[in-house]
């Protein structure tokens, strides 16, 4: 079953305001990915994080792991139409030996002019 | 440009026939894997593999099966096709570990 969770499912902003999804798993990760969607399009590699509290940043998006490696958020500073899609994370079990991705059901953004 | 090629872009098949959905990497991928993906319920993995002829079902493997003769080369097969798998199927690959996805356009099939 689904044991990668992500909240909210959608999310509608005014372009300029932040905005911010949040993915938890029930069991410990060895590393966490997040991945955008552009509407009509494929999924497409945003970063990875592997340590435990690791906060990385590209440009208006951080991404934070949380310590217990269970938690992960995506956090976009002042939006822009160009962000909207969909956001997904995706982990990797700890146990898991062959990095085979469990990914949450990802957060619709829609930006308002 | 590295790239994750899917055969179809759209492809409407009729109920019981047997389809074929290509995927084809340049990248030199280890790893490839076949996703459907279906309003409100995100991506589920179908089947993937790790090396040429090796292959391991995912979550939903029902009703598919899967090729893998090539290390470029990952082909999903719908044995008899129904309408309930009408949808979105994404193939993607990666190198072996710890390493993000290179995702295809994806191939909406429609099962009439």
């Amino acid at each position: 079953g689904q044991q990668v969770m992500q909240i909210p499912q959608y999310q509608h902003v005014q372009e300029g305001e932040d905005f911010t999804t949040y993915c938890n798993s029930s069991t410990t990760l060895s590393n966490i990915q997040w991945y955008k969607q552009r509407p009509g399009g494929h999924p497409v590699f945003l970063i990875q994080l592997v340590k435990s509290g690791e906060v990385k940043k590209q440009k208006r998006l951080t991404f934070q792991f949380g310590e217990a490696k269970k938690n992960s958020s995506l956090h976009i500073t002042a939006t822009q139409t160009t962000d909207v899609g969909t956001y997904f994370c995706a982990g990797v079990l700890i146990y898991n030996q062959g990095g085979k991705l469990i990914f949450g059901q990802g957060t619709e953004l829609s930006v308002k002019p | 440009d590295v790239k994750v090629t899917q055969s179809s872009r759209y492809l409407v098949k009729r109920t019981g026939e047997k389809v074929f959905l290509e995927c084809v990497q340049d990248m030199d991928h280890e790893n490839m894997f076949w996703y459907r993906q279906d309003p409100g319920l995100g991506l589920r993995l179908i089947y993937f593999s790790y090396d040429v002829k090796m292959k391991e079902k995912g979550d939903i493997p029902e009703g598919y099966s899967v090729s893998r003769e090539k290390k470029e080369r990952f082909s999903l097969i719908l044995e008899s096709a129904s309408t309930n798998q009408t949808s979105m199927y994404l193939c993607a690959s990666s190198f072996r570990g710890n390493y993000g996805y290179t995702f295809g356009s994806g191939t909406r099939l429609t099962v009439v």
